[in-house]
């Protein structure tokens, strides 16, 4: 079956710009959740997205959000780039949610955003 | 709160060589701890998992046992090849309502 599948792959910003990543998890799968890898902080949770509802988020500013359709896919947005924002951003799904212990998380290959 | 803490890399070795990539958490409540790989230009992939304490999970020659006694989950390997270079992250998560928290990983690079 199909992986996570994450858009687009790559992606350059200007600073005060916004932008939008895309993630189609695995087909049945209800949980989203999304990550920001950089070299100094390494994986950093964002928030989780299960059934349209955001679940948990993580310790990150306002301009960051997201949202998640009826198909499961979801989106997060990231508004007033900053150059700090440039990171691998990582998707992750799952049936349930990644943190019962008996689930897996299937990742994306990320996004890489680079802000100038 | 819950974390992980990873040796730091990056680790060198020859081909056939013995690896060990230490890893200790700390968590509140009874975590599943996990081991993922992510090879260059990918994203993360699950090697092996393990959801109680004194369990061993393994999957491709690599093995860890979940130590609750030291709070660590150790990752070994006896014979490492070029092509498990790769970054390695320690994982875990509390059942109930947390994310997977990561370590910082460690890069591993293996040489002919």
């Amino acid at each position: 079956k199909a992986g996570v599948t994450q858009t687009p792959r790559y992606l350059i910003k200007t600073r005060g710009q916004q932008v939008t990543l895309s993630c189609s998890p695995i087909s049945g799968h209800r949980s989203v959740s999304w990550y920001q890898q950089t070299p100094g902080q390494g994986l950093q949770f964002l928030f989780e997205y299960f059934s349209e509802t955001q679940r948990n988020k993580g310790n990150f500013p306002g301009r960051f959000s997201g949202r998640q359709f009826s198909n499961s896919r979801s989106e997060m947005n990231v508004s007033t780039l900053e150059l700090g924002d440039s990171a691998l951003y990582l998707c992750a799904s799952s049936f349930e949610g990644i943190w019962t212990g008996n689930t897996e998380a299937f990742f994306g290959q990320g996004t890489r955003l680079t802000v100038v | 709160g819950n974390s992980v803490t990873q040796m730091e890399g990056p680790v060198t070795l020859s081909e056939e060589a013995f690896l060990t990539i230490n890893c200790t958490y700390t968590a509140t409540g009874y975590p599943s701890l996990f081991w993922y790989v992510q090879y260059p230009g990918e994203g993360l992939q699950l090697l092996l998992k393990a959801t109680k304490a004194d369990d061993k999970g393994s999957n491709k020659g690599f093995e860890a046992t979940y130590r609750k006694e030291t709070t660590s989950f150790h990752l070994e390997k006896g014979s490492v090849q070029v092509s498990d270079s790769a970054v390695y992250f320690c994982a875990l998560s509390v059942s109930g309502n947390t994310p997977l928290v990561f370590g910082k990983g460690t890069r591993l690079s293996v040489i002919a």
